[in-house]
């Protein structure tokens, strides 16, 4: 089974800065995807940006990167130049790469980002 | 775009109420699933469904049950609804084979008394 930890349960930072968002994970696989996810207060669960583990180079989405590092089962979240926008639960989750991700995603316990003005 | 619809966003029952809970979604994915979201705990598979008529239990299945008799919905069935049920219900799908993202509804939070 895999499990997925987030170690951060809220951070705080003000507008314009960046902050990274820590994500471990365990598992057996070898062959497997990693996600973000914000949820804002509308509850809607939205992607922010998912990593192949068999790629080395780190995925990015305009402002958001990760820092994919497969040794050490570690897939940070970098949020540059933040925004009020970015005010959000972040949700990492793991999927493994075998079964056609017919038994989705396991995910962390959230990180609660607020964005001050 | 996919479109994840469940049918309510707030509902309030009584303890020992059959409760059904209806999602929809129109991209003709294959898998959909069922969370359960709880503040401190993240979210945690309930059941799944990878096809028409075929259902396997997730992480926490206990309570509950899962029918899918069209390819588009996925419902979820509180047979007898208790108070440690009260939760943030998110449904989600995904196309099959390609291990595409999961795309998610708004929520259901239920309450139960």
């Amino acid at each position: 089974a895999q499990t997925v930890t987030q170690s951060q349960p809220e951070m705080s930072v003000q507008e314009a800065e960046t902050v990274t968002l820590s994500c471990t994970y365990d598992t057996s696989e070898n062959n497997y995807y990693l996600f973000w996810y914000k949820q804002p207060p509308s509850r809607q669960m939205i992607l922010v940006i998912r990593q192949e583990a068999y790629k080395q180079q780190n995925a990015t989405e305009n402002r958001f990167s990760v820092n994919f590092q497969k040794a050490a089962k570690s897939f940070s979240l970098k949020i540059s130049d933040s925004q009020l926008g970015d005010t959000a639960m972040y949700f990492c989750a793991f999927m493994k790469g075998t079964g056609g991700g017919a038994d989705g995603l396991t995910f962390g316990k959230g990180t609660h980002l607020i964005i001050q003005p | 775009d996919v479109k994840v619809t469940q049918s309510s966003r707030y509902l309030v029952k009584r303890t020992g109420e059959k409760v059904f809970l209806e999602c929809v979604q129109d991209m003709d994915h294959e898998n959909m699933f069922w969370y359960r979201q709880d503040p401190g705990l993240g979210l945690r598979l309930i059941y799944f469904s990878y096809d028409v008529k075929m259902k396997e239990k997730g992480d926490i299945p206990e309570g509950y049950s899962v029918s899918r008799e069209k390819k588009e919905r996925f419902s979820l069935i509180l047979e007898s609804a208790s108070t440690n049920q009260t939760s943030m219900y998110l449904c989600a799908s995904s196309r099959g084979l390609d291990r595409s993202p999961l795309h998610f509804g708004n929520g259901t939070r239920l309450t139960v008394t």
